[in-house]
């Protein structure tokens, strides 16, 4: 069976300085996996997905993911956070040929002056 | 503007009282489903449809139908609301064909449904 675990809940970075957001996934078969940001009181928006191309996948906003298959990972990194980056974040896994969608339960990052 | 819009945005109700939730996409979409988004369980997956006429069941369906009588509607219904159906709603859509956008969801803004 499919499955998506973000390990923090909660991420707390300065201004400035590098996040990271991470997400272990288990997959029977070739998984797409995706990262979605949720701003206060917004809908959800695609940051980048990874579809079995290049293993490093560049999203919008500085956002950039690394799909690592011998660690199940496949974790969010940004070099320098900015306030707007302040908002949930989830991770989620698709099976290639399947309908259905496997959300990680969440990761808020909240971005310190 | 290509989107995925839900009426209502907010929605308060009683125990019991039957209710829809519209949802509506413009870009020809095959591919609809249904998520409720809960604290600290991230969104679960209500109902999903492949195209016209055809739908099925996702993680958490009890308490919910959905019908897909046109490709760009997918209703949500919920016959017999009870308070543990209070959640935030999205809808989404998708074209499997397009290969530009494999995989991709586009997501509504939400409805925010509160069962009293």
């Amino acid at each position: 069976a499919q499955s998506v675990t973000q390990l923090d809940s909660h991420v707390s970075v300065s201004e400035g300085t590098p996040v990271l957001l991470r997400c272990n996934y288990s997959s029977s078969y070739s998984p797409s996996l995706f990262w979605y940001v949720q701003h206060p009181n917004k809908g959800l928006q695609l940051l980048l997905k990874y579809t079995s191309a290049a293993t490093l996948v560049k999203g919008i906003n500085g956002f950039e993911a690394e799909f690592k298959k011998s660690e199940t990972s496949f974790h969010l990194t940004k070099p320098s956070a900015h306030m707007s980056d302040a908002a949930e974040y989830f991770c989620v896994v698709s099976v290639l040929g399947t309908y259905k969608y496997i959300f990680g339960t969440g990761t808020r990052l909240k971005v310190l002056a | 503007e290509a989107q995925v819009t839900q009426n209502p945005r907010y929605l308060i109700t009683v125990t019991g009282k039957k209710l829809t939730v519209t949802c509506s996409q413009n870009m020809n979409h095959e591919y609809m489903s249904w998520y409720r988004q809960d604290p600290g369980l991230g969104l679960r997956q209500i109902y999903y449809s492949m195209n016209v006429e055809v739908t099925d069941k996702g993680d958490v369906p009890e308490g919910y139908k959905v019908s897909r009588k046109e490709k760009r509607n997918f209703p949500l219904i919920l016959e017999s609301p009870s308070p543990n159906q209070t959640s935030l709603y999205f809808c989404a859509s998708r074209d499997p064909r397009d290969s530009a956008s494999y995989n991709e969801q586009f997501f509504g803004p939400g409805t925010r449904l509160t069962v009293l």
